[in-house]
């Protein structure tokens, strides 16, 4: 089955900055890469996503990128907010696995003001 | 409201009871995912349900843990005789469709046991 990994489990920023997270997955198959963001308390919620015919996507601050030969993917945001400190998620899935997500372990990000 | 509702938000249960977790879709959404989420851990597949169908249980344990999703009412994720282990955050998400479409979360059901 599917594997995820992400790093680092664990990432602080100084407002402004930039925070890079990096996902690698094991399936060849898998082909849509979702970010999630969890707030304490709260159901993961949806920041952005793409799909293995496309290499990068970007939504204002937020951006990912895809490395399908080398089987991981990015996620990327700029000009970091205090609103920004949450746990962040990547998933992958494919439709031959039924559309479930395998989830990476989780970042904490922590933007400091 | 239109999005997923889960409920209730959080359980306790003794040893040996038994836990009922819904979960009501967004608008027009007809599949439905349970993921359990363990303390500082991600999440991990339990089911993948359609009205009346159950498509994939390969995440769920054999064993006291059941899922159902009629064709009318939300869907129903059903522990049994509840031990210690089980205690977790149980979330569930909705999808318009089959193909990789979006899949949004609820807020979850915090399962306590005492």
């Amino acid at each position: 089955g599917e594997n995820v990994e992400q790093h680092p489990s664990t990432l602080s920023v100084q407002e402004g900055d930039s925070a890079v997270i990096k996902c690698t997955y094991s399936d060849s198959a898998s082909n849509y890469f979702p970010w999630y963001k969890q707030e304490l308390g709260k159901g993961p919620q949806l920041i952005i996503d793409i799909r293995s015919n496309v290499g990068e996507k970007k939504d204002q601050r937020i951006a990912v990128t895809l490395n399908k030969t080398a089987k991981h993917f990015s996620l990327h945001i700029t000009e970091t907010q205090p609103e920004d400190s949450a746990v962040y998620f990547c998933a992958a899935s494919s439709e031959t696995s039924g559309s479930r997500l395998t989830f990476g372990e989780g970042t904490q990000l922590t933007v400091n003001p | 409201n239109a999005g997923v509702m889960q409920n209730p938000r959080h359980l306790v249960r003794r040893r040996g009871q038994e836990a009922r977790l819904r979960c009501s879709p967004m608008k027009g959404h007809s599949h439905v995912y349970w993921y359990r989420q363990l303390p500082e851990e991600g999440l991990k597949f339990m089911v993948y349900l359609q009205k009346e169908n159950i498509i994939d249980e390969s995440g769920m344990p054999k064993e006291r843990f059941s899922a159902e999703f009629p064709k009318e009412g939300p869907s129903i994720l059903r522990i049994q005789q509840v031990v210690r282990g089980d205690s977790a955050a149980y979330f569930c998400a909705s999808s318009a469709g089959i193909g990789n479409q979006p899949q949004h979360f609820g807020d979850g059901t915090r399962l306590s046991i005492l």
